[in-house]
């Protein structure tokens, strides 16, 4: 089954730089990447997420990358602010399949 | 983005007794829905997957006799902690799937006396 690696666990950054995590998947099949922020004790909510046919995408500050060939994708976060402090998980899926997360990893944006 | 709620926020309870959670979809019909557990610090466990009209599907090491699912109507999964013990004390967040998309509800928080 797929199996989804997450880094780093933790981040820390100062305000105004930049974030990036990254994760690994095993399943060459997995054609759906979503990234999701969770705070404290609040539901995880959706960022942003990319399908397998497009390399990368962008909504404002945030942007995913992903290599298909490598099995890698990415979370780019410019310009931080301290609200961006948060856990964020990666995922992946295959199909119509259930979502296998990454481990996290716990940002925290000093200011 | 599409709605899901959950019910309780929290509920304290004793050893012993069981306790249900509701999972809804507010604004769009779910045959599919799946329940996690998160423990402090921790990713989200998948538990199982509800459809429904159907059997949940149980993941690995979930004991399905203690974690009683039932998925009735494209807008309601209901999870149920039979015979509660502290360890069962956890963060449960269940999604509702739209498309490929999941929706979060609020998540659980059980604490077993």
């Amino acid at each position: 089954g797929e199996n989804v690696e997450q880094h780093p666990s933790t981040l820390s950054v100062q305000e105004g730089d930049s974030a990036v995590i990254k994760c690994t998947y095993s399943d060459s099949a997995s054609n759906y990447f979503p990234w999701y922020k969770q705070e404290l004790g609040k539901r995880p909510q959706l960022i942003i997420d990319i399908r397998s046919n497009v390399g990368e995408k962008k909504d404002q500050r945030i942007a995913v990358t992903l290599n298909k060939t490598a099995k890698h994708f990415s979370l780019h976060i410019t310009e931080t602010q301290p609200e961006d402090s948060a856990v964020y998980f990666c995922a992946a899926m295959r199909g119509a399949q259930k979502l296998v997360f990454g481990q996290g990893t716990r940002l925290t944006i000093n200011p | 983005g599409a709605v899901v709620s959950q019910h309780p926020s929290w509920v304290i309870c004793k050893s012993g007794t069981s306790v249900k959670i509701e999972c809804r979809s507010l604004d769009f019909q779910a045959t599919t829905m799946f329940w996690y557990r998160q423990f402090p610090k921790q990713s989200l466990m998948l538990m199982a997957t509800s459809n429904e009209g159907s059997k949940a599907t149980y993941e690995q090491g979930v004991e399905k006799d203690k974690f009683l699912i039932n998925h009735a109507s494209l807008t309601l999964s209901t999870l149920t902690v039979t015979s509660a013990h502290p360890e069962d004390s956890s963060f449960y967040i269940c999604s509702a799937r739209g498309g490929q998309e999941q929706f979060f509800g609020p998540g659980t928080r059980l604490t077993v006396l």
